[in-house]
């Protein structure tokens, strides 16, 4: 069974402290690891789409990197706009259809 | 202008009652979704529709029945709910290209008492 693990549960960040969340997979087949922003009260924002391990991809203070077992979001010098919960979700390549197997979460604050 | 929409927001309703959860996207996209997200807070899939087709149909009680009357719209109708229905539905959309990502609605909060 396809399964997302996502740590920690919570980090509190002061602004411009850098860290990075953890997502550790277990899937027959990687298609994509997909990584998800969430804000209260809002559904999913889309982030980004990694393929193969070794991968990267950044947008703004976020970069997000592969390896055959995890990934990795960084945060550089983060802003309080950046607090939500970041969720990291997988897609089997034998699945037909966009089907989506998510972590946890891990809900970041960042204080000013 | 609202990508994917959902009604109500906020439903809570007693146990054994029937209710519906509407959703409409205006992307264009082929594909709609139903996911539910429990307490704690990890989203599952619960099914697919394609062009008014059903793609996906995860273990979900036959007390939930997805209805799409176009692929436009993708409702979701449960009937007698019980207390473990409890939680946020999330309606989605995408292209049919298995790479495409979900463009989510901002839920709807069901509550049953």
């Amino acid at each position: 069974e396809d399964q997302v693990t996502q740590s920690p549960e919570a980090l509190r960040l002061q602004e411009g402290e850098s860290s990075s969340l953890n997502c550790s997979y277990t899937v027959s087949g990687l298609r994509g690891l997909f990584w998800y922003r969430q804000d209260p009260g809002k559904g999913p924002e889309f982030l980004f789409t990694l393929y193969s391990a070794g991968e990267e991809k950044e947008k703004e203070r976020l970069k997000a990197t592969l390896t055959k077992k995890e990934s990795f979001l960084h945060i550089t010098a983060p802003k309080p706009e950046d607090s939500a919960t970041y969720l990291c979700a997988v897609q089997a390549r034998r699945e037909y259809g966009n089907k989506l197997v998510f972590g946890a979460g891990t809900i970041l604050r960042v204080k000013s | 202008d609202t990508a994917v929409s959902q009604t109500p927001k906020y439903l809570v309703t007693q146990m054994g009652n029937d209710k519906s959860i509407k959703c409409e996207q205006n992307l264009g996209h082929d594909t709609m979704y139903w996911y539910k997200q429990d307490s704690k807070k990890f989203l599952k899939i619960m099914f697919s529709y394609n062009n008014k087709e059903l793609i996906i149909n995860e273990t979900v009680p036959n007390r939930f029945s997805p209805k799409s009357p176009d692929k436009a719209h993708l409702n979701l109708h449960i009937n007698s709910l019980e207390l473990g229905d409890s939680a946020v539905y999330f309606c989605a959309s995408s292209p049919l290209d298995r790479d495409s990502p979900l463009h989510f609605g901002n839920g709807t909060r069901l509550t049953v008492t």
